[in-house]
């Protein structure tokens, strides 16, 4: 019930082409879809998060497609850098009842992406 | 964003033996929450520090293995009790911050090799 499974484990893209990383939840609770970067020897970064009353949202060559029938959601990265090449993980979280937190995240695998030059 | 500061970066440790990670946050936060990343894996919770409260561990997680300080708003301890190999992970705080797009922040881990 408490799970995100995520897919692929790894990906290599071309610079310039189109990265996407997908996610799948079942807990139907979750209302808050964040996405993280990791690269080695860091914690995650906060990349770009989207709630269910929206279908896309877009920050520079990143945008998260959601789908809440599907109870899927997506990152694509547009015009993929070297520098892209990193650990992305998916997560998915709900607004306590009664509290304010969306911090105690639900992880997926993570896909490990690799981006040639 | 938030700044978090993890003390130790790294760590190795012998077996048997008890290490603790602090965790300072650049402003006050409600909650504070743990993860651990086993080499090679997704992110875990470990447990949620509440300042005043005694934390709220996740399933598979024990007070007697991993008791949690949260002395007031800005500041967390973490710590791996009677270590073995399989703690080899690396350990991250996070924190919350509220407002108009809730976001949550990590630290940049504490990487712990038991030997």
């Amino acid at each position: 019930q408490q799970q995100v499974k995520q897919s692929p484990q790894s990906l290599i893209v071309q610079k310039g082409g189109i990265s996407i990383i997908n996610c799948a939840y079942e807990n139907t609770a979750f209302d808050y879809f964040p996405w993280y970067q990791q690269f080695p020897g860091k914690g995650p970064a906060l990349l770009i998060a989207i709630r269910p009353d929206v279908s896309e949202k877009k920050e520079g060559r990143f945008t998260i497609s959601f789908n809440k029938s599907a109870k899927q959601f997506s990152l694509h990265i547009m015009d993929s850098q070297p520098g892209d090449s990193a650990t992305y993980f998916c997560a998915a979280s709900n607004l306590n009842a009664g509290g304010t937190s969306y911090g105690k995240l639900t992880f997926g695998q993570g896909t490990i992406l690799t981006v040639h030059p | 964003s938030a700044v978090i500061s993890q003390k130790p970066s790294r760590d190795i440790c012998q077996r048997g033996t008890s290490l603790t990670i602090q965790c300072q946050v650049d402003s006050q936060v409600t909650m504070m929450f743990w993860y651990r990343q086993q080499p090679g894996q997704s992110l875990t919770l470990i447990a949620t520090a509440n300042q005043g409260s005694e934390a709220t561990y996740e399933s598979g997680f024990v007070i007697d293995k991993f008791p949690i300080s949260r002395p007031n708003l800005t500041f967390s301890t973490l710590t791996v009790s009677n270590m073995s190999p399989e703690d080899s992970s690396i350990y991250l705080c996070s924190v919350e911050r509220t407002g108009e797009d809730t976001e949550a922040f990590f630290g940049q881990g504490t990487r712990l090799t038991v030997v």
